[in-house]
């Protein structure tokens, strides 16, 4: 089946540093990608939508500047995380759809454990 | 998007069956139900979704009431494995992105063995 995969599993960082976090679909081509974000004992918020070739689009509430996607290929989407402070500690997963007949499943990375400190 | 409520969590006893509900009672024609799982610290992985009709697949079975506002998730017999928070998501393909989820609180299941 369809894989996503992300990198790294988990990362830890100093207050003001920068994070880049992978996501690449292995065996199939996504034009759409999606970010996701969950805190503790929550469920997963959708961040954006990282579009191939162009700007990603934002949900409200979510800074584009702080959490710059890139989507350069049709298999990798990179999120980084600008001068991350401790309450961007969080676990970061991507997703991506294979469009086509009959396939209707998301495929979701293994995410991605972010610790500021 | 259509709304679901499921319960907070569950417990089930290994090599049991387990089943676990959703309601969606404003779910529209053309919503999916869709059944994901989230094992500790890991993705989401997909288990299993239907339209109308019951559905089986080697993971689980769905069973999709009549007036669709309601379904349930059957495992049908439950595995130390199996323990994971489980989403029931309501879906439009056609004005929805394939990968684009909306995920409500889910249900914690817990099995004993």
């Amino acid at each position: 089946g369809a894989v996503v995969s992300q990198h790294p599993s988990w990362v830890i960082c100093k207050s003001g540093t920068s994070v880049k976090i992978e996501c690449r679909s292995l065996d199939f081509q996504a034009t759409t990608m999606f970010w996701y974000r969950q805190f503790p004992k929550q469920s997963l918020m959708l961040m954006a939508t990282s579009n191939e070739g162009s700007k990603a689009t934002y949900e409200q509430g979510v800074e584009k500047d702080k959490f710059l996607i890139n989507h350069a290929s049709l298999t990798l989407s990179t999120l980084t995380v600008t001068s991350a402070h401790p309450e961007d500690s969080s676990f970061y997963i991507c997703s991506a759809g294979r469009t086509g007949s009959g396939n209707t499943e998301a495929f979701f990375g293994q995410g991605t454990r972010l610790t500021v400190v | 998007d259509a709304k679901t409520t499921q319960p907070n969590s569950m417990e089930s006893n290994e090599e049991e069956p387990v089943h676990l509900p959703c309601n969606h009672s404003t779910i529209s024609g053309t919503d999916y139900i869709h059944w994901y799982r989230q094992l500790p610290s890991q993705g989401p992985e997909y288990v299993i979704h239907g339209l109308t009709s019951n559905v089986n697949n080697r993971m689980a079975s769905l069973a999709i009431a009549e007036d669709r506002k309601s379904s349930t998730l059957i495992l049908h017999r439950a595995t130390l494995r199996d323990a994971a928070v489980y989403y029931c998501i309501l879906r439009d393909p056609p004005r929805t992105s394939y990968g684009k989820l909306t995920f409500g609180q889910g249900t914690i299941l817990t099995v004993h063995p």
